[in-house]
């Protein structure tokens, strides 16, 4: 089946560095790659996402990048903020539209 | 407009035991997911409804079941519960299939089977 690994598990930055999340994906009829983060006892939110037609997406301060080749995505953040502390997942839609997530990376911030 | 709503947030429940989670979707939104969330495991899926009909199901045992109601309300049951069971439920809505359009999540249901 489906299987979405995402590296690494926890991330510790200082404010203003870059942050990068890599996964990567088995199933090549994946086309559609969204980004959520998940705050400390709140829901998951879509923060960006990308389809299989595009290389790469920027919304500000994040950006993702997609290698279907190599089936794999990133997630980049830039000038981190202590506000962006929280748990990313990546995921992918399957062959079969089943929504499959990774588990998930805790990105510290430090001041 | 109103967002996806769990009920309940909380439920504590003994092993053996069955018990019944509930979504109610973005109004619009025909496609219900579920997920359970474990510390260590990420979201785990569960099933997807889309139209009163289950189109995907995830790898959970057959304790695991669920279904949709015409105005795309779904319910999540579990029966004989164990210790395992212990986890965060998820449900997301999209207006149609997940990947087509954006999924909203709920704040979800925290079930603790002791």
């Amino acid at each position: 089946g489906e299987n979405v690994e995402q590296h690494p598990s926890t991330l510790s930055v200082q404010e203003g560095d870059s942050a990068v999340i890599k996964c990567t994906y088995s199933d090549s009829a994946s086309n559609y790659f969204p980004w959520y983060k998940q705050e400390l006892g709140k829901r998951p939110q879509l923060i960006i996402d990308i389809r299989s037609n595009v290389g790469e997406k920027k919304d500000q301060r994040i950006a993702v990048t997609l290698n279907k080749t190599a089936k794999h995505f990133s997630l980049h953040i830039t000038e981190t903020q202590p506000e962006d502390s929280a748990v990313y997942f990546c995921a992918a839609i399957t062959g079969f539209q089943k929504l499959v997530f990774g588990t998930g990376t805790r990105l510290l911030v430090s001041p | 407009k109103a967002g996806v709503t769990q009920t309940p947030r909380y439920l504590i429940k003994t092993r053996g035991q069955q018990v019944t989670l509930s979504c109610s979707p973005i109004s619009g939104h025909r496609s219900v997911s579920w997920y359970q969330q474990t510390p260590g495991q990420g979201l785990q899926f569960l099933f997807e409804y889309f139209s009163e009909t289950q189109r995907n199901k995830g790898n959970f045992p057959g304790r695991f079941s669920g279904r949709q109601f015409s105005n795309s309300r779904s319910e999540m049951n579990v029966s004989t519960l164990e210790l395992g069971d212990s986890a965060l439920y998820l449900c997301a809505s999209s207006l149609d299939q997940t990947g087509r359009t954006e999924a909203f999540f709920g704040q979800g249901t925290r079930l603790t089977v002791v």
